[in-house]
């Protein structure tokens, strides 16, 4: 079965630091973009940035840009998005998807991981 | 910039009945388009790709349709489990992925 499994849901302090994880299995995880999508409580979707696990190659939303970290370990078959400094605007779900190939649709979907940012 | 709108904000439908959600794109993405639904709670699911196809294991009664700048979604007999909210994505112009604001989908 192709998936992504996602880390669990993170409490944390302003200005603390994580990295959240996203495992894909059933498939060359290599081969396939993923990216990350915010989802912030009661709102829509918002791309943030994707990544091909091939030679890391990364590609964020310019309005994204400098505020989160993605990375890959292909030998792992995990992608990565990180914080340096959380802020309490942060607090969203984050999703991580798979990214068709041919068209640039995210067909497969981790169940997400839920940040909160709170003092 | 790009921006996608998408209408109604939400929009009631009986039982039986054709639901049609509109999206519309600031500037023409050909037919580099995606629709999605998402339960509560639930991560998205990829339902159209292409404008048009259908993807893996969605039913015939969803069919997507458009071109340029002006999409629509059709959902053919609306069923109880299809109550939930639908987004629009455009992917034109690699690498940027736009969302629109989605519409939600209730059952009369």
């Amino acid at each position: 079965e192709v998936q992504l499994v996602q880390s669990g849901a993170e409490v944390k302090k302003p200005g603390e630091s994580l990295k959240i994880s996203c495992k894909g299995s059933g498939y060359r995880f290599t081969s396939h973009w993923i990216g990350w999508v915010r989802q912030m409580p009661g709102k829509g979707l918002e791309w943030m940035g994707i990544i091909y696990p091939s030679d890391s190659d990364i590609r964020y939303n310019p309005s994204i840009e400098g505020q989160v970290t993605i990375s890959a370990d292909k030998s792992n078959n995990t992608a990565y998005l990180q914080w340096s400094s959380l802020k309490a605007s942060d607090t969203a779900m984050y999703y991580c998807g798979r990214l068709e190939g041919v068209h640039d649709a995210f067909d497969i979907w981790g169940h997400g991981t839920m940040v909160t940012v709170s003092s | 910039e790009m921006v996608m709108t998408q209408s109604p904000d939400t929009l009631s439908v009986s039982p039986g009945e054709r639901a049609t959600l509109s999206c519309r794109t600031s500037q023409s993405v050909s037919t580099n388009l995606a629709w999605y639904k998402q339960n509560p709670g639930q991560p998205p699911r990829l339902l159209i790709y292409g404008a048009s196809t259908r993807a893996t294991g969605i039913p015939a009664r969803f069919s997507g349709s458009g071109s340029g700048t002006e999409f629509t979604l059709t959902i053919g007999s609306l069923q109880s489990e299809d109550s939930a909210v639908y987004y629009c994505q455009e992917y034109n112009k690699w690498p940027r992925i736009t969302f629109g604001g989605g519409t939600k989908v209730e059952i009369k």
